[in-house]
């Protein structure tokens, strides 16, 4: 597609359950990323793929995150027994050669609710 | 990382032009400065960057201070459209290339 895909847009999840975030990103980018963000703050950096190699996972809040891109396209981020805590705007976003130096380009987002 | 410093929120009026500011002391020589928006609802938007020359397109201009110390967005003319968070962030040249989001500029335009 043209732009980077997410889903699902909007996730309602129980404490406890565990949740999959996808994320599409544009044909033949190289650099994916993941983001954080709460409400009315700034996106916080979760972690980051080259291809298929997660080469910086130093956001990820705790081992409870889980993030994948095994073919180096599709990715996942995996949340298990989620937490009142968990609940933001998951952005993904990708860059082809260039490591975003022509910009990011952002998906929507998946916005999760833990009740 | 080298942070950067913006007005928690700016008001305009529409069809006037707008100058947001950005502080960013600590940058270093390879750092350039990017810019994104975000509308309500949406993912942010890359709008412009720049190392040291100011620079044009079709959506903004930015301003960039000869000792490289700050930096201004111009939106020629707001619409309502503008209505958004704007992000100052300073993307190095040597790093993986995260960004690094500040709280931003919320910019109200008003009709």
């Amino acid at each position: 597609g043209a732009g980077v895909s997410q889903s699902p847009r909007y996730k309602v999840a129980k404490r406890g359950q565990d949740v999959a975030l996808r994320c599409d990103p544009i044909s033949g980018h190289v650099s994916l990323f993941w983001y954080q963000q709460a409400l009315g703050q700034g996106p916080e950096f979760l972690t980051y793929f080259q291809n298929e190699a997660q080469l910086d996972k130093s956001g990820l809040p705790s081992d409870r995150f889980f993030a994948e891109r095994p073919e180096g396209s599709v990715s996942t981020l995996k949340i298990q027994r989620t937490q009142q805590e968990d609940s933001a705007v998951y952005l993904c976003a990708s860059s082809s050669w260039d490591r975003g130096f022509y910009g990011y380009t952002f998906g929507s987002g998946t916005r999760l609710t833990v009740v | 990382d080298a942070k950067t410093t913006q007005p928690n929120s700016m008001e305009s009026n529409e069809e006037e032009p707008v100058h947001l500011p950005c502080n960013h002391s600590t940058i270093s020589g390879t750092d350039y400065i990017h810019w994104y928006r975000q509308l309500p609802s949406q993912g942010p938007e890359y709008v412009i960057h720049g190392l040291t020359s100011n620079v044009n397109n079709r959506m903004a201009s930015l301003a960039i201070a000869e000792d490289r110390k700050s930096s201004t967005l111009i939106l020629h003319r707001a619409t309502l459209r503008d209505a958004a968070v704007y992000y100052c962030i300073l993307h190095g040249s040597s790093n993986t290339g995260k960004l690094i989001f500040g709280q931003g500029t919320t910019l109200q335009v008003k009709p």
